[in-house]
């Protein structure tokens, strides 16, 4: 059974501060993905990662960075935390090939204040 | 790039009765269709997928349907359940290749299953 999992379920940051969210998958997936989820937006993409230390930027990669330096993790870095990126932030993982299904984390809440 | 548009955005039915998500896509590379369910508070779960050479496909009460022509794709899921009550995601991929298996997904719809 896949297991996705993120650091924090509920996060509460003030403007400014620089924000880590992380995620830990373990089963040996080349790809990584961070969506954040607003409602009537769906999930948006904001980076991938096809392998480690290899990154791509997603559909609203400003104001987000990146790391992976295990194959297992990959963090999503807000530089300067604003109230607009307040949201729910879900991380997947996936296998390249085969049935491409992408398994999510159970997401992070996070409230700028 | 790809782009998913997703209707309706809710969706109101009573136990038993029959319920229809549509999608539209507008990359015609896109060969790999995915639905999402998501329960309140928990995490997306794959339900079922399409690829471009297939038309249709079915599992148990849900069915997916695609329409490459017309760059559009739906689910279908009959005899509703209270159980089946979550939102509903539609998603596009140019799978293989240099995609990474990258996905574009829809607006969600909130689907409610009246007892």
């Amino acid at each position: 059974d896949v297991k996705v999992t993120q650091s924090s379920r509920y996060l509460v940051k003030r403007t400014g501060e620089k924000v880590f969210l992380e995620c830990v998958q373990d089963m040996d997936h080349e790809n990584m993905f961070w969506y954040r989820q607003d409602p009537g937006l769906g999930l948006r993409l904001i980076y991938f990662s096809y392998d480690v230390k290899m990154k791509e930027k997603g559909d609203i990669p400003e104001g987000y960075s990146v790391s992976r330096e295990k194959k297992e993790r990959f963090s999503l870095i807000l530089e300067s935390a604003s109230t607009n990126q307040t949201s729910m932030y879900l991380c997947a993982s996936s296998y390249p090939g085969g049935s491409y299904e992408q398994y999510f984390g159970p997401g992070t809440r996070l409230t700028v204040t | 790039g790809e782009n998913v548009e997703q209707h309706p955005s809710t969706l109101s039915v009573q136990e038993g009765d029959s319920a229809v998500i549509k999608c539209t896509y507008s990359d015609s590379a896109s060969n790999y269709f995915p639905w999402y369910k998501q329960e309140l508070g928990k995490r997306p779960q794959l339900i079922i997928d399409i690829r471009s050479n297939v038309g249709e496909k079915k599992d148990q009460r849900i069915a997916v349907t695609l329409n490459k022509t017309a760059k559009h794709f739906s689910l279908h899921i009959t005899e509703t359940q209270p159980e089946d009550s979550a939102v509903y995601f539609c998603a596009a991929s140019n799978a293989g290749g240099t995609s990474y298996g990258k996905l574009t997904f829809g607006q969600g719809t909130i689907l409610t299953v009246h007892p």
